[in-house]
């Protein structure tokens, strides 16, 4: 049974940093690239960053390119997301999720997610 | 970057009706489209992928259709557990936008 749990979130003030982490299980997971999405109250679904099965590749929203850096651990199965300089706007509920195939694509597993609050 | 809009942005329909959500890309995404379904409270889940493909153990009155730029969700006949908002996703190339949301209620 796939399972994603995500940890490491909580309360933060503005320009502080924050690292998420999201331990898999139940699948191969150096196979599968991840992602993460967020969703602040009460809004929509907002897609964060990606990476590949190897890690080579990352991909980012411009919302949080050059504060945000996801990484993993194929040794560990864990998939994190440090982020940096936090903004009241990234004030969310932070979902680890895998995607269907080893090519990436839509999203078929997702974490209970964690929430992240950015206040003074 | 490529936008998604859907509309409507929310609807209210009977149980039984049919019901035709649509997604639309600014350029074409061929049919690197998903479609999800967020429950009250709860995690978004996967309906469809590559347009059309019906995710396992989702219900068949579940249909999607489209390429290129526009794609609809169909739920063939409305039951009171399909309450919940919709949201399409392009996955061709990052980034992995998803529509705003289109809200489906009982009426």
């Amino acid at each position: 049974e796939v399972q994603l749990l995500e940890s490491g979130g909580g309360l933060m003030q503005p320009g502080g940093s924050l690292r998420l982490s999201c331990a898999a299980s139940g699948f191969i997971f150096s196979n599968y690239a991840m992602s993460w999405v967020r969703q602040a109250p009460g809004k929509g679904l907002e897609w964060v960053s990606d990476i590949s099965g190897s890690g080579d590749s990352t991909y980012y929203a411009d919302s949080v390119e050059g504060r945000f850096t996801i990484s993993r651990d194929n040794s560990k199965n864990t998939l994190d997301l440090q982020m940096n300089s936090l903004r009241a706007e990234d004030t969310a509920v932070y979902y680890c999720a895998k995607q269907r195939s080893s090519n990436g694509g839509s999203l078929n597993y997702w974490g209970h997610g964690t929430l992240v609050t950015v206040s003074s | 970057d490529i936008q998604m809009t859907q509309s409507p942005s929310s609807l209210s329909a009977s149980v039984g009706d049919r019901v035709t959500i649509t997604c639309r890309a600014s350029q074409g995404i061929s049919k690197y489209l998903a479609w999800y379904q967020q429950k009250p409270g709860k995690v978004p889940k996967l309906l469809i992928y590559a347009a059309s493909t019906l995710q396992s153990g989702v219900p068949s009155r579940f249909s999607g259709s489209g390429s290129g730029t526009d794609f609809t969700l169909t739920i063939s006949s409305l039951q009171p557990e399909d309450v919940a908002t919709y949201y399409c996703q392009k996955y061709n190339t990052a980034p992995f936008t998803f529509g705003p949301g289109t809200k489906v209620d009982i009426k």
